[in-house]
């Protein structure tokens, strides 16, 4: 069965990096675009970024544009979240999610979020 | 970027209630919709994609509706496990990827 495992979270402070992790299995990961997405205590989720199955092709939310970096390395069937200058607002769960093939980018499968506090 | 109004914030009906949440796109999205059921502690599941196609193994008495710009998310005959917070999607709103703001179902 597909699953989608994230680790990498724990406490940071504010202004340093972080890397997080999400390790596939069940499908064939070099054929998926892969998304990651957050949701702060209390609210809604936030898409925060897109990764092409191939890993060319990369896009951002304005809110981590610049700061974080998605990455893929499709012969370990990781994906992964670079976090620079981290900051209170950040603070979040950080769940990988997949688009099914097709083009849609909806999220059929999500792992169970890492938690990512960023403290002052 | 296309903006997404959901409504309504809450929502307390009872079991066997049917109860309607409604995501209104601030543009034409081509039909394109997705709904997400999210209970405490869990990632959201996916419902309902392209506006009112079912996912696997979602039961049949979740439906989604169309009509122009409004999208309608229907349950019909609540379940206890259908208590949760429901968010809308929209897919091809990149960029962003946008998701509505949420419609907390809870029991009357």
């Amino acid at each position: 069965q597909v699953l989608l495992v994230e680790s990498g979270g724990g406490v940071v402070q504010s202004g340093r990096s972080l890397r997080l992790s999400c390790a596939a299995s069940g499908f064939t990961f070099s054929s998926y675009a892969m998304h990651w997405v957050r949701q702060a205590p209390g609210k809604g989720p936030e898409w925060l970024a897109v990764i092409s199955f191939d890993g060319i092709n990369k896009y951002y939310a304005d809110s981590v544009k610049g700061r974080f970096i998605i990455s893929r390395d499709n012969s370990k069937g990781t994906l992964y979240l670079q976090m620079d200058s981290l900051r209170d607002e950040d603070t979040a769960i950080y769940y990988c999610a997949r688009s099914p093939s097709g083009g849609a980018w909806t999220f059929d499968y999500w792992g169970q979020g890492t938690l990512v506090p960023v403290s002052s | 970027d296309i903006q997404l109004t959901q409504s309504p914030s809450f929502l307390s009906a009872s079991v066997g209630d049917s109860v309607s949440i409604t995501c209104r796109a601030s543009q034409a999205v081509n039909y394109d919709l997705a709904w997400y059921q999210q209970k405490p502690g869990r990632a959201p599941d996916l419902l309902i994609y392209a506006g009112s196609t079912l996912q696997s193994g979602v039961p049949s008495r979740f439906s989604g509706t169309v009509s122009g710009t409004e999208f309608t998310l229907t349950i019909s005959g609540l379940q206890p496990e259908d208590f949760a917070t429901y968010y809308c999607q929209l897919p091809n709103s990149f960029p962003p990827i946008t998701f509505g703001q949420g419609t907390q179902l809870e029991i009357k």
